[in-house]
């Protein structure tokens, strides 16, 4: 079992949906980041969160330390925002990242 | 948020030359960077962690020689491929941590094509 799981690793969404992609861990973490890998490869860094929510534009991540999970919400949907979403905790004497496998989003017009 | 920045996005090169690729933190001191390879569908994986003036510390199967790291300031970091073969293709991102050790930024990535 991976330490780092998410879900759906497929997600297809219409353009305006609300989204949601998963991430749970099974380690003990100092940070989780969120993380968007777009076709060309560049990744952005989207979140980095220990506690509670943030929220930048009409993204949402949040985490649940006790529950070990965290949530990554898209509100309102665009093409543009068809990417590759990829969850890593900070653990293990806090600099060791561990990736989750990534969910593929598709957002069609 | 603090910016990391990688330079070149792209490369091609051919086999049996080296390809450096720069990482640099652009406003902020960054004590420990990281290199991450990422295979095709796959995660990024863990290469190397280096600390500024000291030797790399590579991870398990990770040839030291063939991916020479320097870490000569505290804004920037670079990984040499040496000898590069096509299964060197990857995408080769870098991140970075300045005074609080969790707070890591990842800069955009490289990806290299060995032909």
């Amino acid at each position: 079992k991976n330490e780092v799981e998410q879900s759906p690793q497929n997600l297809t969404a219409q353009e305006g949906e609300f989204i949601t992609i998963n991430c749970s861990y099974s380690v003990g973490i100092s940070a989780l980041h969120w993380l968007q890998q777009h076709p060309g490869g560049g990744i952005v860094s989207l979140f980095m969160l220990s506690s509670g929510k943030k929220k930048h534009g009409r993204l949402i991540a949040t985490i649940n330390i006790q529950e070990k999970h965290s949530s990554l919400h898209i509100t309102a949907s665009h093409p543009r925002d068809s990417a590759v979403y990829i969850c890593a905790v900070n653990s293990g004497g806090y600099q060791k990242v561990t990736f989750g496998t990534g969910t593929k989003l598709q957002v069609i017009p | 948020g603090a910016v990391v920045s990688q330079h070149p996005s792209w490369v091609i090169c051919k086999s049996g030359t080296s390809v450096k690729i720069e990482c640099r933190s652009l406003d902020f001191q960054a004590t420990t960077m990281f290199w991450y390879r990422q295979f095709p569908k796959q995660s990024l994986m863990l290469m190397a962690t280096s600390n500024e003036g000291s030797k790399a510390t590579y991870e398990q199967g990770v040839e030291k020689d063939k991916f020479l790291i320097n870490h000569a300031s505290l804004t920037l970091s670079t990984l040499t491929v040496t000898s590069a073969h096509p299964e060197d293709s990857s995408f080769y991102i870098c991140s970075a941590t300045g005074g609080n050790s969790y707070e890591q930024y990842f800069g955009p990535g490289t990806r290299l094509t060995v032909t």
